[in-house]
């Protein structure tokens, strides 16, 4: 069964850190493409980052630049997100999403999603 | 960044009703456009990639059509479990947007 299961979301202050993680599992998790794409509570999605198969390439959405980054472990078949300075607009749930396309140079659509880790950011 | 605009935000319609919602480029994005549905407490799932093929194990009910900017998400034959939130999609150039959402609602 293909599968993704995030972790290491939780309770933060503004300005501090949080690490999130996805274990892959069912699939050839080297061969794809992988997102991060966050929902703040009752609003809409928010792609935040994505990396290609061999981490060739790599984007951030524009609220997270500098801010945060996105890195893989194809050995481990997990893929990251540090979260540094972390803001009260940072608080959502926060999915990880397989790239529906084998070994592109690019980013297109996400046909596998977990079922996410909720970061809250608060004082 | 291109924008995508998503119409109406909401509507409301019957079972077995013909429903058609709208996403609009803020520039050409050719056929980059993919269509996903989400129900409550659940993660989304794709129906359309490529503005119209449909992705495996999805009900034909779903198409999608369009190209450039203008792109619609047709639902023929509306069933109870319809009845949630879909959003589209560019994946021309990152970063990538997601339209803000239509919420389909039963009238």
């Amino acid at each position: 069964e293909v599968q993704l299961v995030e972790s290491g979301g939780g309770f933060v202050q503004p300005g501090r850190s949080l690490r999130l993680s996805c274990a892959a599992s069912g699939f050839t998790f080297d061969d794809y493409a992988m997102h991060w794409v966050r929902q703040a509570p009752g609003k809409g999605l928010e792609w935040v980052s994505g990396i290609t198969w061999n981490s060739g390439s790599i984007a951030y959405a524009d609220s997270v630049k500098g801010r945060f980054t996105i890195s893989r472990d194809n050995a481990k078949n997990s893929l990251y997100l540090q979260m540094n300075s972390l803001r009260a607009e940072d608080t959502a749930l926060y999915y990880c999403a397989k790239d529906r396309l084998k070994r592109s140079g690019g980013f297109y659509d996400m046909d596998v999603w977990g079922q996410g880790t909720t970061v809250t950011v608060s004082s | 960044d291109i924008q995508m605009t998503q119409s109406p935000s909401s509507l409301s319609a019957s079972v077995g009703d013909r429903v058609t919602i709208t996403c609009r480029a803020s520039q050409s994005i050719s056929s980059y456009l993919n269509w996903y549905q989400q129900k409550p407490g659940k993660a989304p799932k794709l129906l359309i990639y490529a503005a119209s093929s449909l992705q495996s194990g999805v009900p034909s009910r779903f198409s999608g059509s369009g190209s450039g900017a203008d792109f619609t998400l047709t639902i023929s034959g509306l069933q109870p479990e319809d009845f949630v939130t879909y959003y589209c999609q560019q994946s021309y150039s990152t970063p990538l947007t997601f339209g803000g959402g239509t919420k389909v609602e039963i009238k």
